[in-house]
């Protein structure tokens, strides 16, 4: 069974330009989330999918960010503009259907976003 | 809200050694707990859990960990240290009561020295 799918693994990208990164979750895990993570610090939530509903976004910094997962199946994460500060790497999490707050996530490999 | 502090930033063992990364949560409440590890340019990948029962948990590559509520730790141990146990490792809550976010900590990366 495949994992958890990101892409792309890395991009460097100048202040002010569009990035994109694209997830696509294990297959018929409903649920999908979004994290960030700083360099030598733990994954910070931006953003919980279930199915196609954003359940939780409260930590998702609206006026540059933005989501997708129009079908309840792949998701997309955009910033723009880029800022310095959102270099950091990108992490894709799932988790199956029915998951409680015991249930694992499964998390992609991440994407690392280098802005200058 | 949740915090989850994890002493350490670098721990270093050598080969052989036991391996003891601490976790703390601020909960009046147990939440769930968990131990993530991430190789290097990898995701994160579950090592153990603890939900209920048992307050010692096994799990993979030969690590456990014990929920002690008194405490309010979540201690990862592995009795002998492996190369290949080099890695950055993260403890992480979920609230029992308000949905399925995780708070995670900042992490301790392992070094294991010949």
């Amino acid at each position: 069974e495949a994992g958890v799918v990101q892409s792309p693994r890395y991009k460097i990208i100048e202040k002010k330009q569009p990035v994109a990164f694209w997830c696509n979750p294990i297959s018929g895990h409903n649920t999908l989330y979004w994290y960030r993570q700083n360099l030598g610090q733990g994954p910070e939530l931006l953003i919980r999918y279930e199915n196609e509903e954003a359940v939780d976004d409260s930590q998702l910094p609206k006026d540059r960010f933005s989501a997708e997962r129009l079908k309840g199946v792949d998701s997309t994460l955009k910033i723009q503009p880029a800022e310095l500060g959102d270099s950091a790497v990108y992490l894709c999490a799932s988790s199956p259907p029915g998951a409680l707050r015991t249930d694992t996530q499964y998390f992609g490999p991440g994407t690392r976003l280098t802005v200058l | 809200a949740q915090s989850v502090t994890q002493l350490g930033s670098h721990v270093s063992v050598s080969e052989g050694a036991l391996v003891l990364l601490r976790c703390n949560y601020s909960s009046s409440v147990p939440p769930y707990l968990f131990w993530y590890v991430q190789y290097p340019n990898q995701g994160l990948q579950l090592l153990l859990k603890y939900t209920t029962g048992a307050t010692l948990v096994k799990g993979i590559n030969g690590f456990e960990a014990e929920f002690k509520k008194s405490e309010t730790s979540f201690h990862l141990t592995k009795p002998s240290a492996h190369m290949s146990d080099a890695a950055e490792y993260f403890c992480a809550v979920s609230e029992r009561n308000y949905g399925q976010n995780f708070v995670f900590g900042p992490g301790t990366r392992l070094s294991v020295l010949p």
